[in-house]
């Protein structure tokens, strides 16, 4: 079964400084990986999506995340943050055939500080 | 606006005593899904539907049921409600079936079982 690690649950950076957020699967076929994002009180929202066409994804709100299949890595940047990007992120990964089932990690709280 | 809808938003209630969490969407989509949302555990499927009278499992259904009668509607139900319930409840809709067709999630549903 597929799976997928995000490594830190909080993550602190100053605002303008890089965000990185880290993104780790285990699929044994080639997955469909996701960034879904939640605000404070609401649902999750799709920042972009990774289905096997250019391993550099470009999302909403500046953000991006690059698939290396070598690395079974799918993580997230932004190259200055924003005090609005303050949110859970969530990585997550989809086996081709599982009939949109998506499997999520666990998130990571991200803080921008002034 | 294409959106999904969770009612109710809140939900305080005991052990034991039946409810029901309803989720509607307007985008005329196939496949419908609830996910349940526990700190420290990110995001774990439910119960998904692919199409009218079309209903699974997902990760963690003991103890839920769900009903598919009408395209736009996907009920969660608890038929005995316990503690380990409590948690915040996603429904999620996607255009089609396969792990291309994002995602959509409504607000979530925040449940206390006492």
């Amino acid at each position: 079964a597929q799976s997928v690690t995000q490594l830190g649950s909080h993550v602190s950076v100053s605002e303008g400084a890089l965000v990185l957020l880290r993104c780790n699967y285990s699929s044994s076929v080639p997955p469909y990986l996701f960034w879904y994002v939640q605000y404070p009180n609401q649902g999750l929202q799709l920042l972009l999506k990774y289905t096997s066409a250019a391993t550099l994804v470009k999302g909403i709100n500046g953000f991006e995340a690059e698939f290396k299949k070598s690395e079974t890595s799918f993580h997230l940047t932004k190259p200055s943050a924003h005090m609005s990007d303050a949110a859970e992120y969530f990585c997550a990964v989809s086996d081709p055939g599982t009939a949109s089932k998506l499997t999520f990690g666990t998130g990571t709280r991200l803080q921008v500080t002034l | 606006e294409a959106q999904v809808t969770q009612n109710p938003r809140y939900l305080i209630t005991v052990t034991g005593k039946k409810l029901t969490v309803t989720c509607s969407q307007n985008m005329n989509h196939e496949y419908m899904s609830w996910y349940r949302q526990d700190p420290g555990l990110g995001l774990r499927q439910i119960y998904y539907s692919m199409n009218v009278e079309v209903t699974d499992k997902g990760d963690v259904p003991e103890g839920y049921k769900v009903s598919r009668k009408e395209k736009r509607n996907f009920p969660l139900i608890l038929e005995s409600p316990s503690p380990n319930q409590t948690s915040l409840y996603f429904c999620a809709s996607s255009l089609g079936v396969g792990e291309y067709y994002e995602q959509y999630f409504g607000p979530g549903t925040r449940l206390t079982v006492t």
